[in-house]
């Protein structure tokens, strides 16, 4: 199984600051056959159910704002929140999609500061 | 609207059977492979089961393989999970989820999830 680790396990960052989430897997997530690496990004709210915010490790998902951001390659992630509001306080969680069993990270929650 | 509805979820024994359902709708359901993910309560996400979309191929993770079972009734949008032996480890809220893009492969981020149907394992 694919392990995934984040880093911090929890965060707070002042309003309008930036928050920066590490993520690292075992086994590198880029796939030969398509040259893309197998990472999404999902942010949960409080009695809600997970949201995609980045896929293919930097694609963000439609109608996410662009202050969310993901970068990295190989085992090495990073999702970016460039200005922090209010309503992303959440935990958010990488995930592989690169083989089953599918395998997300520990969770790493935002709050304010 | 693209939405998906979990449902069956309840109070059961250890050593007992549940079947959940994942009702689908807004989407061309048989196209796009489908996926059961767990949360216990306070813990993180742990994938448990996936579906490609013809149903001809399915994975489990090692938790599960051998008690659960996944299926899909195309003709209805429906998404199954079939859960046997339960223990108290498997308490936990179940969601369904599909995939971001039509195709034949299991190998894409969830796009589409639902709400969860909480399954308790308790004498």
């Amino acid at each position: 199984d694919i392990v995934m680790t984040q880093s911090p396990e929890s965060l707070a960052v002042s309003l309008g600051e930036r928050a920066t989430i590490n993520c690292k897997s075992g086994h590198s997530l880029l796939y030969s056959s398509n040259n893309k690496n197998h990472l999404a990004w999902y942010q949960q709210k409080p009695g809600q159910p997970p949201k995609l915010l980045i896929y293919w490790a930097s694609t963000r998902e439609s109608g996410v704002p662009d202050r969310f951001s993901g970068s990295g390659s190989g085992t090495d992630f990073t999702l970016t929140i460039s200005s922090l509001q209010a309503e992303d306080v959440a935990v958010y969680y990488c995930q592989q999609y690169l083989s089953t069993p599918f395998t997300f990270g520990p969770g790493t929650k935002v709050h304010i500061k | 609207e693209v939405q998906v509805l979990e449902s069956g979820g309840g109070l059961v024994q250890p050593g007992g059977s549940l079947r959940l359902s994942c009702a689908s709708s807004g989407f061309s359901f048989s196209n796009y492979a489908m996926n059961w993910v767990r949360q216990a309560p306070g813990k993180g996400l742990e994938w448990v089961s996936g579906i490609t979309g013809s149903g001809a191929t399915l994975n489990y993770a090692g938790s599960v393989k051998g008690r659960f079972t996944i299926s899909r009734d195309n003709s209805k949008n429906m998404l199954y999970l079939q859960m046997n032996r339960l223990r108290a480890e498997d308490t936990a809220v179940y969601h369904c989820a599909r995939v971001r893009s039509s195709g034949i492969s299991l190998l894409d981020a969830f796009e589409i999830w639902g709400q969860g149907t909480m399954v308790t394992v308790s004498s």
